[in-house]
């Protein structure tokens, strides 16, 4: 019962540096998002996938990346860590029948336990 | 665009004694509504959400939430508090169409004291 998979828990990265957090799911889910969270800010969309090979931003896109080669796998990237970085990232993964648009976003997401990322 | 408040940063309460965490949302039409928990060092978990009908939902743990259109509120309770319900409890809100993003509160502590 693996779920939704992040690597790593942990990363203390210095300003300027790049790296790439890992999000694997086992539930065959076609959506996957990635989020950070901040104190008393709730969380904020950064990017988002609605299937293998795309990507889509969400509300916070700037200074990250994402891709998504394989369906159970979602990336993101920072290029040049800033300290403004430093926070917890969520990957969350959700069933969203095919072909259907927006009209069955019903679906819970399903969260990983997060990846804690301090920039220096 | 769709958002939600969660009005109170903390919500402190009695073991045995009723919990109500409020939420309020707005959105363009009719919205789908979801509320997570999430314990210290750990990812959201689903508790329950409101598609359509019904305006009390239940779901895990013994809690429950009220729909109410003209309020455009969706508080989540449980009748009888447990010190281990003490988490950060997140209401969340998406439209049935367009933009499929899902828009969450700030979060609320819920504390229970033994």
């Amino acid at each position: 019962n693996a779920g939704v998979t992040q690597t790593p828990k942990f990363r203390v990265l210095k300003t300027g540096q790049s790296m790439t957090l890992l999000c694997a799911q086992d539930m065959n889910h076609e959506y996957m998002y990635w989020y950070r969270q901040d104190p008393g800010m709730g969380l904020r969309l950064i990017h988002y996938s609605v299937g293998e090979g795309t990507t889509a931003k969400g509300e916070v896109p700037d200074g990250y990346n994402v891709s998504r080669l394989k369906k159970q796998n979602f990336l993101l990237g920072l290029e040049s860590a800033a300290p403004s970085q430093t926070s917890v990232y969520f990957c969350a993964s959700s069933y969203e029948p095919p072909g259907t648009g927006g009209l069955f976003s019903n679906q819970p997401q399903h969260f990983g336990d997060g990846t804690r990322l301090s920039i220096l | 665009a769709q958002s939600v408040a969660q009005p109170e940063d903390q919500v402190n309460v009695a073991e045995g004694n009723p919990l109500t965490v409020k939420c309020t949302y707005s959105v363009s039409g009719n919205p789908y509504l979801f509320w997570y928990v999430q314990y210290p060092n750990r990812g959201l978990q689903f508790l329950l959400k409101y598609i359509t009908g019904d305006n009390l939902v239940k779901g895990s743990y013994g809690f429950e939430a009220e729909f109410n259109k003209s309020q455009t509120s969706f508080h989540l309770k449980k009748p009888s508090a447990l010190v281990s319900d003490s988490a950060l409890y997140f209401c969340a809100v998406r439209a049935h169409y367009g933009n499929n993003r899902l828009a969450f509160g700030k979060g609320n502590q819920v504390v229970v004291i033994p």
